[in-house]
């Protein structure tokens, strides 16, 4: 039972590329989510999703796809990556839409430069 | 969800109890109190949830006042493994609520040897 596992943990990418961040879980949950954390800030939601086939938008979803074709993984699409978007991202799972709690991965660190 | 207001940092000693207070006097009477902490660089980690009773677990107790205005996460015996970012979270513990988690600042507590 690995939890929520993202990757790649470290990332650089150069302002206008693509690229898409990596969120499995094995733990037959509905819900997935994805966040972004800036320096000395909370967590933002950016996109969400209540089970396969199901997706929706959070706080801050300018610049961000997401697709949820399985019930274990949920991708974070950058479609073309600006300064501004160099952060960490958590994905995180739940049970119930997180009424137990929710499951978060070790986050991907990324830099746009 | 009701708006919560924690302490901005604290220091404990090791092995002695921490006592991390959180107030909440807008919470409404579905809404559950939720903690989560944030450990440097890692995505945060569940800790505890509640209504109205108080609740125990492996990791902590947590304390709501009887007017369900305010609470306190009591870490038994502190370590300097749970050096870490505390965040109060109250939000509505069903299904209906969304999948949304609002971090606020949260309070920065710092276990000392």
């Amino acid at each position: 039972n690995a939890g929520v596992t993202q990757t790649p943990k470290f990332q650089v990418l150069k302002t206008g590329q693509s690229m898409t961040l990596q969120c499995a879980q094995d733990m037959n949950h509905e819900y997935m989510s994805w966040y972004r954390q800036d320096p000395g800030m909370g967590l933002r939601l950016i996109h969400y999703s209540v089970g396969a086939g199901i997706t929706d938008q959070g706080e801050v979803p300018n610049g961000y796809n997401v697709s949820r074709s399985t019930t274990e993984d949920f991708p974070l699409r950058l479609l073309s990556a600006a300064p501004s978007q160099t952060s960490v991202y958590f994905c995180a799972s739940s049970y119930s839409q997180g009424v137990y709690g929710y499951t978060f991965g070790s986050g991907t660190r990324l830099t746009v430069v | 969800d009701a708006k919560t207001t924690q302490p901005t940092s604290m220091d404990c000693a090791e092995g002695r109890a921490a006592n991390l207070p959180c107030n909440h006097s807008t919470i409404s009477g579905n809404e559950y109190v939720y903690w989560y902490r944030q450990i440097h660089s890692q995505g945060p980690q569940y800790i505890i949830h509640g209504l109205k009773n108080n609740e125990t677990n492996e990791m902590a107790s947590l304390i709501i006042t009887e007017d369900r205005k305010s609470s306190t996460l009591i870490l038994p015996h502190a370590t300097l493994r749970d050096t870490a970012v505390y965040y109060c979270i109250v939000r509505v513990g069903s299904v209906a609520a969304g999948n949304k988690l609002t971090f606020g600042g949260g309070t920065r507590v710092l276990v000392k040897p």
